[in-house]
Order: structure tokens, then sequence, then C-alpha cells
């Protein structure tokens, strides 16, 4: 597809246990980026990758947190031993570059038992 | 607080009123963010602002940024069914070089035909 893709859109989990959510960028977009969005905190950044590399991993909430991208392209974020404020939707971004455009998926909703 | 204030939290119109949504940052603004959700989508970029007094169009949304206010308005004008949905301002509040974004807590639009 045309758009930046994330899988799954829902992932219903019980308390403790781990999770992977999965983001596809648009081809070509060097840039890409996770977001949390929540009903308390808002729209909160999380990491931000460059190719590979995370330059700037300091929205990450915990070290429960983990992201890693691999191939320039798909990025998993990863979180262990989920809490339930962890709850919210995930939604990864891409961008070619800077240019003040960040293209977002659509997200992947979180619940956490 | 947050940095980045938005009001008002919700609005209600009547189709072809005009309308303004307001966003003002309590620290310096390096770059501000229009973007567009609907429910359960995505972000949609609007549009970009980086200097003072600028100001843009797109179709029948206008924006600016009176930098020494450190604020920014989004003005619609004949509103239409079709620009419901939650307005959030973005902005780079750290003079990064790429997306990383504090937003607003966003802007619920609601138009009745």
């Amino acid at each position: 597809g045309a758009g930046v893709s994330q899988s799954p859109s829902n992932k219903v989990t019980e308390k403790g246990k781990d999770v992977e959510l999965r983001c596809d960028p648009i081809s070509g977009h060097t840039a890409l980026y996770w977001y949390r969005q929540s009903l308390g905190q808002g729209l909160e950044f999380l990491i931000y990758f460059q190719g590979n590399s995370a330059p700037d991993k300091s929205g990450l909430p915990s070290d429960r947190f983990s992201a890693e991208r691999t191939g320039g392209s798909v990025s998993t974020l990863t979180i262990q031993r989920t809490q339930q404020e962890d709850s919210a939707v995930y939604l990864c971004a891409s961008s070619p570059g800077w240019t003040g455009e960040l293209f977002f998926g659509e997200g992947s909703r979180l619940t956490v038992l | 607080s947050q940095e980045l204030e938005q009001s008002p939290q919700s609005l209600i119109v009547q189709e072809g009123k005009n309308l303004t949504i307001n966003c003002t940052s309590s620290k310096t603004l390096y770059g501000l963010y229009w973007y567009k959700q609907k429910y359960g989508e995505g972000l949609i970029f609007l549009m970009m602002l980086q200097k003072g007094g600028e100001e843009k169009s797109h179709e029948k949304i206008t924006a600016k940024l009176d930098e020494k206010k450190q604020q920014s308005s989004l003005h619609i004008t004949a509103s239409q069914p079709s620009h419901a949905g939650i307005y959030l301002c973005g902005a780079d509040l750290g003079g990064t070089s790429y997306g990383k974004l504090t937003f607003g807590q966003g802007t619920i639009l609601t138009v009745h035909p």
C-alpha cells in the first residue's frame, strides 16, 4: 500500500504479558516515529529512528518499552510485562527526512486488562 | 500544565458558520504544525508555520502564527460536515531538525448540517 501500515489494529492482552506492535512505513522514508495517544496524556512522542538508528528515545516511558527498526524499513515496538496504564493507541509515522509533515498510520489500539 | 494549550476543547457549529481554534505555547516555537484526525484514523497533516506573521491557507482553512505571542490560530470559513474531526496543533519546542513534536490536547469539532 501507499501509506503507513500498522498491525495489529487492535490488541487486547492481560496484564503482565508482552506485546509487539509493527509498523511498515512508506517506502523510501528514512525517518520513523512512534507516538502514543491516550485519553489522559494526549499524543506523546516515544522514539525517533533515522535509518536503523534511534538517536532520540527520550519519550519511552520505562525500560519495559523498546523498539527496533531493521533494513531501514519495518519497525517493532515491544512492551514487556504490560500494565493497565499502557492501554493507548500507538501511532507510527514516517517522513522522507524532515519537511514538516509526518505521515501517520491508523494506529494500534492496545487494551491491557 | 500543558506546554501547548488548545482552545476550545470542543466546538459545535452549524454548517456554514465560521470558527477559530487557538493554540498557545508556553515555550519558544520553532515550528507549528496543524493536523486533523478523524475517529479511528491516523493524523492528516494540514499545514506548517515557521515564521512569525506567517499565514497559510488550504481550501477554506487558514492558519496564522503570532511568534511574539507564541500562538497560532486555525480559522475555518463556511464550515462543512466534512470539516468535523479532531484538530491538533503540534510544535517543535526543542529546535530539533526532525519530527519530535509536542501536541496540544486537541479540539473536537462537530458540524451540524
